[in-house]
């Protein structure tokens, strides 16, 4: 059975710094998605991880993808208030985009 | 274009009544996903629709659910006789794989909030 992790599961940091969570899974998949989620909101996609050695840069936010490690990350630069949020990651479960969800991070980024 | 739709957005019901609930996908995506998001869980899979092909059933949590998807497009959850543990929020998402496509995006909708009192 997959298992995905994330760690921290809390997060509250200040303006400014940067900080990294973790996404580790229990079996082989090629394909790793980074979703973020608003209170009351549904999912809005920010990466989709295809390979090993895969990065991705949005503004302030860069995610990677190790497979042979099993493990994702999610980097954060110079946070700022807005990118408060809760942020999954999600792998592919057996190649038909069926996702198996960590726990969510929740991020809180205070001023 | 229009992203994924659901409705109602929220809906309450009494135990033991059946709930129905819709998504429209993106038009022209052919996979289709229901996700179900609660305290408890968090987000869990439940059944899959790619194209005309038979579902992949193998996330619903009890024979109380059923799903389907008519014309290659909408798709209705539905839930019989519902639980108050069935209390959460239904996700559903619609894709472009699996026709060639090189797009591996899942597009979620708003979701629909159900509350069994």
């Amino acid at each position: 059975e997959l298992k995905v992790e994330q760690n921290p599961l809390f997060l509250s940091m200040q303006e400014g710094k940067n900080y990294t969570i973790y996404c580790n899974y229990s079996t082989t998949s090629d394909r790793l998605y980074w979703y973020r989620q608003d209170p009351g909101k549904s999912l809005e996609s920010l990466f989709v991880l295809l390979s090993n050695g895969a990065v991705k840069q949005e503004g302030r936010l860069m995610a990677s993808l190790d497979t042979k490690a099993r493990l994702s990350t999610l980097h954060i630069t110079a946070a700022v208030h807005d990118l408060s949020a809760t942020y999954f990651c999600a792998v592919d479960m057996g190649g038909a985009q069926k996702l198996v969800f960590g726990q969510g991070t929740r991020l809180t980024i205070n001023p | 274009g229009a992203g994924v739709s659901q409705s109602p957005s929220n809906k309450v019901t009494e135990k033991g009544k059946d709930v129905e609930l819709r998504c429209d996908p993106i038009s022209g995506h052919t996979a289709l996903y229901w996700y179900r998001q609660s305290l408890g869980q968090g987000l869990e899979f439940l059944i899959y629709f790619q194209g005309n092909s038979a579902p992949d059933k193998s996330g619903l949590p009890s024979d109380r659910f059923s799903a389907e998807r008519t014309g290659g497009s909408v798709s209705t959850l539905t839930i019989q006789r519902t639980q108050q543990e069935d209390s959460a929020v239904y996700l559903c998402a619609s894709s472009n794989w699996g026709r060639g496509s090189s797009s591996y995006e899942q597009y979620f909708g708003p979701g629909t909030r159900l509350t069994v009192t």
